[in-house]
């Protein structure tokens, strides 16, 4: 069966510093891989999507990036963050882009100070 | 554009009422899922819906898609305590409604 697995699940971090969060699918060949942010209370945005190994699309302009080394590999990133930034990182896949149920992460909870 | 938008935004009801959420198109949907976030998690998938007019039950709730397929709608009748959490409505993987947070008191 298909897991999916996301790390960090909790950090807090200075502003200006950088951040790496990682996700990764199992049992699934050639998922569709999305990130999404969600401040408190608030709905899900999607940050960034990607169909296939070094293909990232993104969806809001801001100071993260997106890779994608691996098939089954999806990690956001940032250089320096902003206060902003904080909130609830949450990684999904699906087997079609457009199509199908998400799967959900645990997600990162992200603590900028 | 390609939005869909959800209300309420929020909504408490006493246990045992009930309780919808309504999500909404301006352009035709080929499709609509609904999701579940419990407090501290992460969204779980509920259910797709495809066909015009469908109906859908899962237990006590209810998933409705229009006619003109421009709407959809969750009914869960008889609350509980397990229903809290947000309910979020989805085009597609990239476009999801902001959600309908539903509190219950006991």
């Amino acid at each position: 069966s298909q897991t999916i697995h996301q790390w960090p699940a909790t950090l807090v971090q200075p502003v200006g510093s950088p951040l790496s969060l990682e996700c990764t699918v199992e049992g699934t060949s050639n998922p569709n891989l999305y990130w999404y942010r969600q401040a408190a209370g608030r709905g899900l945005q999607l940050l960034f999507y990607s169909v296939g190994i070094g293909q990232i699309s993104s969806e809001v302009p801001q100071n993260l990036s997106a890779s994608r080394p691996q098939d089954r590999q999806f990690i956001l990133s940032s250089k320096k963050l902003l206060l902003s930034d904080s909130g609830f990182y949450l990684c999904a896949w699906t087997p079609g882009l457009a199509t199908g149920e998400l799967f959900f992460g645990e997600g990162s909870r992200l603590t900028v100070l | 554009g390609q939005q869909v938008m959800q209300i309420p935004q929020y909504q408490h009801v006493q246990e045992g009422e009930d309780f919808t959420t309504y999500c909404n198109s301006s352009t035709t949907l080929s499709n609509i899922q609904w999701y579940k976030q419990r407090p501290g998690g992460h969204p779980v998938f509920l259910i797709q819906l495809v066909k015009s007019g469908e109906v859908k039950k899962q237990k006590r709730l209810t998933f409705q898609f229009g006619e003109a397929k421009k709407n959809s709608s969750l009914h869960i009748t008889a609350t509980q305590t397990t229903d809290v959490g947000t309910y979020f409505c989805a085009r597609t993987a990239l476009i999801f409604g902001k959600g309908t947070t539903l509190s219950v008191s006991s």
